[in-house]
């Protein structure tokens, strides 16, 4: 089945410092997706993406959809303490089931 | 818009009883999806309905496992005769079918655990 492959698993910076996860595919998605996890909470939408190629941008995060359709990165600016959590990305094919990644942690140092 | 509610946001039960969750979704979101996350791992993909119609269900639903959407508004999921292993988070989403963006958004969860 459809697997993808999220880096790194974990990351530990101080504030201040900019972020990049990347997830890749075995398979196409036509849609991207770049989800954040609080301990206990469900996932929260950050960055929807649905052409290969595009580049996005929410406030301080940038995600970019691979031109092969099959990675996306997310990069995070000027980090804060706030942005602690679990990233993931997921893949999508029209209208089905979405395929996550395993996550990266992200923990800020103060 | 009120988001995505599921309810109980935790339930711990022990084995081999029967458990019941629901998930409300968005008002006017025809697609509801049902996914289980299990600790230091992404969401898995259980099943989904659009309307009341279950359109889809992975192989990870056994057959201890169920879902229904009746009114094509709220869904229950049912887990039968539990067993440790399903022990997780069950999430559900829901999405506007039709739109150009069908992005899902995400309900809280239900932490289930069975002793």
């Amino acid at each position: 089945g459809q697997q993808l492959n999220q880096s790194p698993q974990s990351m530990f910076i101080q504030e201040g410092e900019d972020v990049s996860m990347n997830c890749t595919s075995s398979s196409i998605f036509n849609t991207w997706l770049w989800y954040k996890q609080d301990p206990g909470e469900g996932p929260v939408l950050l960055i929807a993406l649905y052409k290969a190629g595009e580049l996005t941008s929410n406030g301080r995060l940038t995600a970019q959809f691979g031109i092969t359709r099959k990675d996306s990165f997310l990069n995070i600016s000027a980090s804060i303490p706030s942005d602690v959590g679990i990233y993931f990305c997921a893949g999508q094919t029209s209208g089905s089931r979405l395929t996550f990644g395993e996550g990266t942690q992200l923990t800020v140092n103060p | 818009d009120t988001g995505v509610s599921q309810d109980p946001r935790h339930k711990i039960t022990k084995r081999g009883q029967n458990v019941t969750f629901r998930c409300d979704p968005i008002s006017e979101h025809n697609r509801l999806y049902w996914y289980r996350q299990t600790l230091g791992q992404g969401p898995e993909f259980l099943t989904y309905f659009q309307n009341e119609a279950q359109l889809e269900k992975s192989r990870l639903l056994s057959d201890r496992f169920s879902a229904e959407r009746p009114k094509g508004s709220f869904s229950t999921l049912e887990i039968q005769r539990t067993e440790q292993g399903d022990s997780a988070m069950y999430l559900c989403a829901s999405t506007r079918q039709g739109k150009s963006t069908d992005t899902q958004y995400f309900g809280p969860g239900t932490r289930l655990t069975v002793l």
